[in-house]
């Protein structure tokens, strides 16, 4: 079962804008994860934030968590073509041991 | 070595068949995951392992689905029986992860089954 849902389902900007995704979950969390999915195979890991973190940055990428809405957003800053993929956020729910994955953001930045 | 590897990158089998998908995680990672992925939806988990033990396999869609890590290493998922609906990308990943301590997963290329 997906714990997380994503918002957009599908986003396109041009180059140079910034991107924000939104996710959604249901659950307590011990932290929320996002990945980055380019052409259909491995994930990459990006960013990290516990639950009791507001905001995290790293390099163009800022995410943000509220645990009273259990949300979060990934804003990418000054977009490249290069991150046109598919973004996935993931919770590791209290007592799972595990990452439980929305259905992803699919990204496309236009040149 | 220096990520998670998996083989075979591409996999294609006839319904009924049994198939092993194999995954070498990244050494010294005493965490590793099975996922599965459909076209256009998330992963989703199939089944832990912490060290050689399965920590939770409530993941595995029936019991025609079986996974082994017993060197706590390399892990092989196993199908027996193979269906069309098995047909998905199969990622494996590992992690630092133990108790109190929670890192990112490093993930695999994936296997894509193809049952026909």
């Amino acid at each position: 079962s997906q714990q997380g849902e994503e918002d957009p389902q599908a986003l396109s900007i041009q180059e140079g804008e910034n991107a924000t995704m939104n996710c959604s979950y249901k659950t307590s969390i011990n932290n929320l994860q996002w990945y980055r999915q380019n052409s259909g195979r491995g994930l990459v890991h990006l960013i990290l934030i516990r639950s009791n973190e507001r905001e995290k940055h790293s390099g163009r990428l800022r995410v943000t968590l509220d645990t009273s809405k259990k949300s979060s957003s990934l804003l990418i800053t000054a977009s490249r073509a290069a991150d046109t993929a598919s973004y996935f956020c993931a919770t590791d729910a209290v007592g799972a041991q595990k990452l439980v994955f929305g259905q992803g953001t699919r990204l496309t930045i236009n040149p | 070595g220096a990520g998670v590897s998996q083989t075979p990158s591409n996999k294609v089998t006839e319904k009924g068949k049994y198939v092993e998908l194999r995954c070498d995680p990244i050494s010294g990672h005493t965490a590793l995951y099975w996922y599965r992925q459909s076209l256009g939806q998330g992963p989703e988990f199939l089944i832990y392992f912490q060290g050689t033990g399965a920590a939770d396999d409530s993941g595995l869609p029936n019991d025609r689905f079986f996974a082994v890590r017993p060197e706590g290493s390399v892990s092989t998922l196993k199908i027996q029986r193979t269906e069309r609906g098995d047909s998905a990308v199969y990622l494996c990943a590992s992690s630092l992860n133990r108790r109190g301590q929670v890192y990112g997963y490093t993930f695999g290329s994936g296997t894509r089954l193809t049952v026909v």
